[in-house]
């Protein structure tokens, strides 16, 4: 059971928009810590994706974004690609556990 | 470019130890801190520990905490993880990953290396 809650899958077609929801509580998201989100491509190490809720480092493509608001926080990908197939995980910090944390991971599947 | 190389993953029976090393590259691994992520087969992510720059401060996961011990060796740019009183379920991928942000409870992890599997099975 994760700190940080993501639904297990979600799916779109090319082009499409999806968006992968990360649900924490008081003493994470809702803490003000700031949320950051990961890819990992299958059979590979995971690569930073969004940084301090909302920033991207300069090689992702600007079809990602993220936000945060309350104790929840969304990935959302706009013009779906085949290549965006791929595990995305949100990761916070929770001063209850004084310990950095993951979200239970999103399975994107493009159809 | 950033390198992370990990090595020491190995089979372990339960209740043996393993000591894991990461090699970093290309950029000023003593003013960074370092952490170790793992992930079982077919699971998700999840943090394990972390040290400060100059090797003062660790941080551990409840799950491991009086089993493992990280530390560094900042002239040689190497970072380690010695794990004791293994358990099934310390079975995993274990990544050498680098941290980045300005406030230790705001750092994230922004360079993985590729991970190094260990397996604890008699």
């Amino acid at each position: 059971q994760s700190v940080l809650t993501q639904p297990p899958s979600v799916s779109g077609a090319p082009g499409q928009t999806v968006t992968v929801s990360c649900t924490g509580s008081s003493s994470n998201i809702g803490a003000a810590y700031a949320v950051h989100w990961y890819q990992q491509l299958p059979g590979t190490a995971p690569k930073l994706l969004i940084y301090d809720n909302s920033n991207r480092p300069s090689r992702v493509p600007d079809r990602f974004s993220a936000s945060k608001s309350g104790t929840s926080a969304s990935l959302a990908i706009t013009g779906l690609q085949a290549e965006d197939e791929a595990d995305y995980y949100c990761q916070s910090y929770d001063s209850s556990l004084s310990a950095w944390v993951f979200g239970g991971g999103t399975k994107l599947t493009v159809l | 470019e950033v390198q992370l190389v990990e090595s020491g993953g190995d089979l372990v029976q339960p209740g043996g130890s393993l000591r894991l090393s990461c090699s970093a590259s290309g950029f000023a691994f003593a003013g960074v801190a370092m952490s170790w992520v793992r992930q079982a087969p077919g699971k998700g992510l999840e943090w394990v520990s972390t040290i400060v720059y100059s090797g003062a401060t660790a941080y551990y996961a409840d799950s491991v905490k009086g089993r493992f011990s990280i530390s560094r060796d900042n002239s040689k740019n190497t970072l380690h993880l010695e794990m004791n009183s293994l358990r099934d379920e310390d079975t995993a991928v274990y990544s050498c990953v680098k941290l980045a942000g300005w406030i230790t409870s705001n750092w994230y992890f922004d360079y993985w290396g590729q991970g190094s599997l260990v397996t604890v099975s008699s």
